[in-house]
């Protein structure tokens, strides 16, 4: 069974302070990556997709099969940076996507 | 960017009575909706997948006849949780996957369930 996991329920770090938010995954076939994002009183948005390879407001993510793992990763957090951080999987074809418990980030100044 | 809306935000209720949440895709058609129920403190648990003008699929441990999904058209997908009870008491969110399946999902904000 396809299952999700974020060891850290809170991560909190000084402003300038490099940020990783872990991700664990494991599922039998080849899982496409998310990682989505809620701002205080906002909704869900995604935040970067590891098939994009792209790295959106300083934040990156690395696929790691061998390790099964998709950390979400940015040299120096800011503080606008805080908020709540969710590791998704989806499988192949986009039918049907499963989340981690959340990461709450709180960057301080 | 793609707006997805829930309504009502809240609602309350008395045990044994049922509940209509409405999920619409406002500004895109919606091929597929998906419904997640949300525990204090805990993930988003997947409930199920709705394609329009079909069967929702459930997963695994989810009543479906508690749980009832229609998906009757491209911008519309609406739970019922019928004869609730306190335990039923949660938040559910639904998103919404766009017709070009990119995998990126937009979210409503979320109802917050409570069941008297």
């Amino acid at each position: 069974a396809q299952r999700v996991t974020q060891p850290e329920k809170l991560l909190s770090v000084f402003k300038g302070a490099p940020v990783e938010l872990k991700c664990n995954y494991s599922y039998s076939g080849s899982p496409e990556l998310f990682w989505y994002v809620q701002y205080s009183r906002q909704r869900l948005q995604l935040l970067l997709r590891h098939i994009s390879r792209e790295s959106i407001k300083g934040f990156t993510a690395d696929l790691n099969k061998g390790e099964t793992s998709f950390h979400l990763k940015k040299p120096f957090a800011q503080e606008e940076d805080s908020a709540m951080y969710y590791c998704a999987l989806s499988k192949p074809g986009f039918n049907k996507f499963y989340f981690g418990s959340g990461t709450k980030l709180n960057v301080k100044p | 960017g793609a707006v997805v809306s829930q309504h009502p935000s809240w609602v309350i209720c008395k045990s044994g009575t049922s509940v209509k949440i409405e999920c619409r895709s406002l500004d895109f058609q919606a091929t597929t909706m998906f419904w997640y129920r949300q525990f204090p403190k805990q993930s988003l648990m997947l409930m199920a997948t709705s394609n329009e003008g079909s069967k929702a699929t459930y997963e695994q441990g989810v009543e479906k006849d508690k749980f009832l999904i229609n998906h009757a058209s491209l911008t519309l997908s609406t739970l019922t949780v019928t004869s609730a009870h306190p335990e039923d008491s949660s938040f559910y969110i639904c998103s919404a996957a766009g017709a070009l399946n990119t995998g990126e999902l937009f979210f409503g904000e979320g109802s917050r369930l409570t069941v008297l």
